[in-house]
């Protein structure tokens, strides 16, 4: 397997823009969790769906940003309208809820710049 | 909320064995204690995974004292790419019955640097 797939690395937007992350997971994994990483927040635990299905949101900042996950192998974070405060790197990561084991397999990211 | 103190930064040396503390005062009866590692500019990875006592695979080892309030990850003979920030995360693993996502929630990690 390819392991978790992020899209774009890179993403350089200006303030006001619309910006939509997005997210392959690991074939067969049942949960998927998006991260905002800063250097002075740490990572950040945003949302995370279990079976497609959103199960805490808590994590959003704001309303500006919003995350689906349509079917069991895709998944965006959108953030509408984009601030420079959104500058960060995104992680999504999925993970096989099985048991007792919730190691999570995370993607390269996406570094995102909003200027 | 399970919450958890590491320390901010350690160096040691090529060759030495690392040991990495991490407490959690209020871990509670099914939470589970998980290391990650992180190098710039990549995601975290898995390490180790444990409950209590000894947890050992081909790259670390986790000790679990008995009252379960610390556990130290355990890097044997270390080299220069051991360099990364280390993360402690304590949690249920059952979130999905409403235990919320502890399990998976970072807190500031432990910066590692080894020196040749």
């Amino acid at each position: 397997d390819a392991g978790v797939i992020q899209s774009p690395r890179h993403e350089v937007t200006e303030m006001g823009q619309e910006v939509t992350l997005r997210c392959k997971p690991i074939s067969g994994h049942n949960s998927l969790f998006w991260y905002r990483q800063t250097m002075m927040r740490g990572l950040e635990l945003l949302i995370y769906f279990n079976n497609n299905v959103p199960i805490d949101d808590s994590g959003m900042p704001e309303d500006r940003f919003s995350a689906k996950m349509p079917n069991a192998s895709f998944s965006t974070l959108k953030i509408q309208p984009s601030e420079p405060r959104d500058s960060a790197v995104y992680f999504c990561a999925s993970s096989q809820h099985s048991g007792g084991n919730t190691e999570a397999f995370f993607g390269q990211g996406t570094r995102l710049t909003v200027v | 909320l399970a919450k958890t103190t590491q320390p901010i930064s350690m160096d040691s040396y090529e060759g030495q064995e690392v040991n990495i503390t991490c407490s959690h005062n209020n871990i509670a009866t099914n939470d589970y204690i998980t290391w990650y590692q992180q190098f710039p500019s990549q995601g975290p990875r898995f390490i180790i995974q444990g409950y209590k006592t000894k947890v050992t695979n081909e790259v670390a080892s986790l000790f679990i004292p008995a009252d379960r309030k610390s556990s130290t990850l355990s890097l044997p003979r270390v080299s220069l790419s051991d360099t990364a920030v280390y993360y402690c995360l304590v949690g249920d693993l059952y979130m999905y019955s409403g235990g919320g996502a502890d399990g998976l929630t970072f807190g500031k990690g432990t910066h590692l640097i080894i020196q040749p």
